[in-house]
């Protein structure tokens, strides 16, 4: 249990639609990465977000956007959904202490499928 | 850019000791993180290397060597329930994760 919460569990949406994905980060960390994994695969980094800043980007377009809020939580927003976009996405809040011991501490993960 | 090799499966049985090797090409990076996923669930820290050689933490360890480009997790005294994926990860000065591939071990009896 790692205190990180994501929803919903899983979601099914159609080419074209856009979806939000929620995360709660555990209280006092004020990093949150998203990661998208595709099945048998190791997570690709998205984005990370620190203290309500963007501060890091993986090779992902423009339509796939976020935001994080004061109280921990946060938001992946995808536009435009592609048949591609279809994966595991996971969220993982970290202390955000640069060039430290960084653990990563991860969600359940949200099941989308685009169809 | 960077990029992490590992082999995709790893097959042993319980009570042995499994070695999974990770090598990377990276332009720098803090340090070469293990991570541990079941099917279903979600990746669950395991170890941390920040400087040279070898870290321990019960029956893992895992290994770097920044002049080799390598590193490895070590699995001793294997169990059913060690059957899982094992991925590395950096985490580069641009304060981003990367993940490996993912190796999948699994433990027979």
């Amino acid at each position: 249990e790692t205190g990180v919460t994501q929803s919903p569990t899983h979601l099914i949406k159609t080419r074209g639609q856009q979806v939000t994905l929620r995360c709660s980060s555990q209280s006092g960390h004020n990093t949150v990465s998203w990661y998208q994994q595709a099945l048998g695969q190791g997570p690709q980094f998205i984005f990370q977000y620190y203290r309500e800043e963007e501060n890091g980007r993986g090779n992902f377009p423009p339509r796939f956007s976020g935001l994080q809020f004061p109280n921990y939580s946060s938001e992946l927003n995808v536009n435009a959904l592609e048949l591609d976009d279809s994966a595991l996405y996971l969220c993982a809040s970290s202390l955000g202490l640069a060039g430290a011991t960084d653990t990563q501490y991860f969600g359940p993960g949200t099941r989308l499928t685009v169809l | 850019g960077q990029s992490l090799e590992q082999p995709s499966e790893v097959t042993a049985v319980e009570g042995a000791i499994v070695q999974i090797n990770c090598t990377y090409q990276t332009s720098g990076f803090y340090g070469l993180s293990w991570y541990q996923q079941h099917d279903g669930g979600a990746p669950t820290f395991l170890s941390y290397n920040a400087l040279d050689g070898l870290e321990e933490t019960g029956r893992f360890s895992s290994f770097l060597s920044r002049s080799d480009s390598y590193g490895y997790l070590l699995l001793q005294e294997l169990q059913m329930k060690d059957s899982a994926s094992y991925f590395c990860a950096v985490k580069n000065y641009g304060q981003n994760f990367v993940f490996g591939p993912g190796t999948r071990l699994s433990v027979l009896p």
